[in-house]
Order: structure tokens, then sequence, then C-alpha cells
């Protein structure tokens, strides 16, 4: 059972555009939610947080919104730049005690020049 | 650089060996995981380690075994390998096992199982 989705394998994006990275779940005891950056042969790097508490968090270009209603967040990047390009996994955790995450599969973003 | 190392960064070796991964964990960090991320998947947490002791379990099969040291390193040692266990596996680290805390990764290790 896939507690989080991550519905849209890819997306292109025009430099200079939004990029709007999409992510659902399932289970309402998700507290705490956080997207991660990957190019190739490197690990997931940290981007951005958010709290179930807040609906939205900034960090520069990048913003994350929760709407935990619909069980729904995504990840806005403004404006796209092509050093971008990577795979976006979004991952949940909370409720089962252990704060282990549970990841999307990832969408690869690619932002053309 | 996430301050987290992982060795060896590659791994080919044959079905029915063991394999051992090794993590070092970001300096002050008590709190390891590791996670494997199979072709195409998500990555799939495997088990998580704190101040030397096993914190929780996930999806780990009874033939891996993970064990974090004094000095807070992990290894995670995966024996009679099969095909399936070809995937990249990471560790990650915190400060703690905390409400909301975030985990920062290692660059992975690719394991080939031929």
């Amino acid at each position: 059972d896939q507690q989080v989705k991550q519905n849209s394998p890819s997306l292109s994006v025009q430099e200079g555009r939004i990029s709007i990275l999409n992510c659902d779940y399932t289970n309402s005891m998700f507290d705490y939610f956080l997207w991660y950056k990957k190019y190739p042969a490197e690990g997931p790097t940290f981007l951005i947080s958010i709290s179930s508490i807040k609906d939205k968090n900034e960090d520069g270009r990048f913003t994350v919104f929760l709407n935990k209603s619909a069980k729904h967040l995504s990840l806005h990047i403004v404006p796209s730049q092509p050093g971008d390009s990577a795979v976006y996994f979004c991952a949940a955790s909370g409720g089962s005690g252990t704060y282990k995450y549970i990841f999307g599969t990832g969408t690869r973003l690619k932002v053309l020049a | 650089d996430s301050g987290v190392t992982q060795t060896p960064k590659h791994l080919i070796t044959a079905t029915g060996q063991r394999v051992t991964l090794r993590c070092s964990p970001r300096s002050g960090d008590l709190s390891v995981y590791w996670y494997q991320q199979s072709l195409d998947q998500g990555l799939q947490f495997l088990i998580q380690y704190y101040n030397g002791e096993e914190r929780a379990k996930g999806n780990i099969l009874e033939r891996f075994s993970a064990q974090q040291f004094p000095d807070l390193h992990s290894e995670l040692n995966l024996s009679s390998l099969e095909l399936g266990d070809s995937a990249l596996y990471f560790c990650a680290s915190s400060v703690v096992p905390g409400f909301q805390e975030t985990q920062y990764f290692g660059p992975g290790t690719r394991l080939l199982v031929l």
C-alpha cells in the first residue's frame, strides 16, 4: 500500500516559469512532510519541509503548500532554473513513533533552457 | 555535501555472497537510518539505530542485519544475496530520532548482484 504517491513520473518546464510538483498521502497521522532533490549518482538532498500545523512554508524560490483536508502537498519552484533539473521526492513521517520517512516514487523535473 | 559518508560507492558481487555497507553519520548525529531504493521506486525504510541501539525495523529481510558501533558509524550486512537485492542503499542521519527532525542522506552505495 503506497501511503505517499507522486502520480507524475516526469515534468518539463521552461526556464523562468513555475514548476509545480504534487504529492498525495493517505495516512492522516502524518505530521511532517519534506521534499528532497536527487541528482544522478548522489544521495537525496533536503530541500524544504512543512509541519502539519502550517499550510505553507517558503524558502527562497521554493514554497511547499499543505492541504490537510485533501491530504495533498505541492512544491512550487519559481522561477525554475536549468540546475533544478533532478528527481524530486516527497516524504512524510509521523504517527508510527519511529520517525521513519515514507517516500513517494519521485518526479523527474526537466527545466528547459 | 551532507556530511554523511558511505562506502563503498559501488559493489558488484555474485548471488549467494555476503557484503557489508558502511555509513558514518554527520558529526553530532546520534541516529542512523538505512533505506533501499530499487529501480524506479521510492526509498524504502529498512532499519533505524539510535546511539547504538536498534529503534525500529521496516521492510528489512531476515538475510539483512545492521548495527551501530560506539563511534556511531553503522554497518548494513546483506547475506545470501539474490538478484533482487540489486539496488541503491542509502544511509541517513539525524541528531536524534525526534519529532520533525530532518534526516540528511549520504551518497549511497550501488549494489549489483550478478
